[in-house]
């Protein structure tokens, strides 16, 4: 299994509700990432977990808090989020940790956001 | 620290015809760098990368690029362009921390 997985496709929430994004690979890999990716722009990191704990969190606001259960997981809650969060929310890992320059990451479809 | 310049933000050409994306870096040390592709609404798919071995790489669906190191440039070409090759290109050097520097992206735009 080459492929890094996401649910849901799409979410549509409210400014009150609370949801999670989910990611999930098979590959082995020791390092998930979360990115945020507004339209027409490149992803930004949002959080990186190394083997299995939090790693760097590049200040992102606390309405997203980040979850890592185990080595193939990683889920993105998200509770009282603002219309501007509203983007495509990307996954990705790689086989090793953070540290080495040759750090291929392989990402996943992504998550269509949108805050109303 | 490194950084990422990719010289055109639109690069529209015929199908059949040459594709070449620029790309330029900065980097303090030998770097790793990759291009990645995204079509509408999808992820990120890698098309090649260079990590210090041959300074031709060739990736999939007929790309290749180049690493220059007195140039500092990583530039994406493939021979003839399909339909298929729109999408979004972003070329992406690797910090030694793991932490990936993306370009602004360029859009490749291919006309019958």
């Amino acid at each position: 299994d080459t492929e890094v997985t996401q649910t849901p496709k799409h979410l549509v929430m409210g400014m009150t509700n609370k949801k999670s994004l989910k990611c999930e690979q098979h590959m082995g890999h020791r390092a998930m990432y979360w990115y945020k990716q507004k339209a027409k722009k490149p992803p930004e990191l949002m959080f990186v977990y190394s083997y299995e704990k939090l790693s760097i969190n590049e200040s992102v606001p606390s309405r997203f808090s980040p979850e890592c259960p185990n080595s193939s997981l990683l889920n993105l809650h998200l509770h009282a989020l603002q219309p501007e969060d509203s983007a495509l929310y990307l996954c990705a890992s790689s086989q090793a940790g953070l540290a080495g320059g040759n750090n291929e990451q392989f990402f996943g479809p992504g998550t269509r956001l949108t805050v109303l | 620290a490194q950084s990422v310049t990719q010289l055109d933000s639109h690069v529209s050409v015929s199908e059949g015809t040459p594709v070449l994306l620029r790309c330029n870096y900065s980097s303090s040390y030998s770097p790793s760098l990759f291009w990645y592709v995204q079509h509408p609404n999808k992820g990120l798919q890698l098309l090649l990368k260079y990590t210090s071995a041959a300074t031709l790489v060739k990736g999939i669906n007929g790309f290749e690029a180049e690493f220059k190191k007195s140039e500092t440039s990583f530039h994406l070409t493939k021979p003839s362009a399909h339909m298929s090759d729109a999408a979004e290109y972003f070329c992406v050097v690797s910090e030694y921390t793991g932490k990936l520097i993306f370009g602004q992206g360029t859009t490749l735009q291919v006309k019958p």
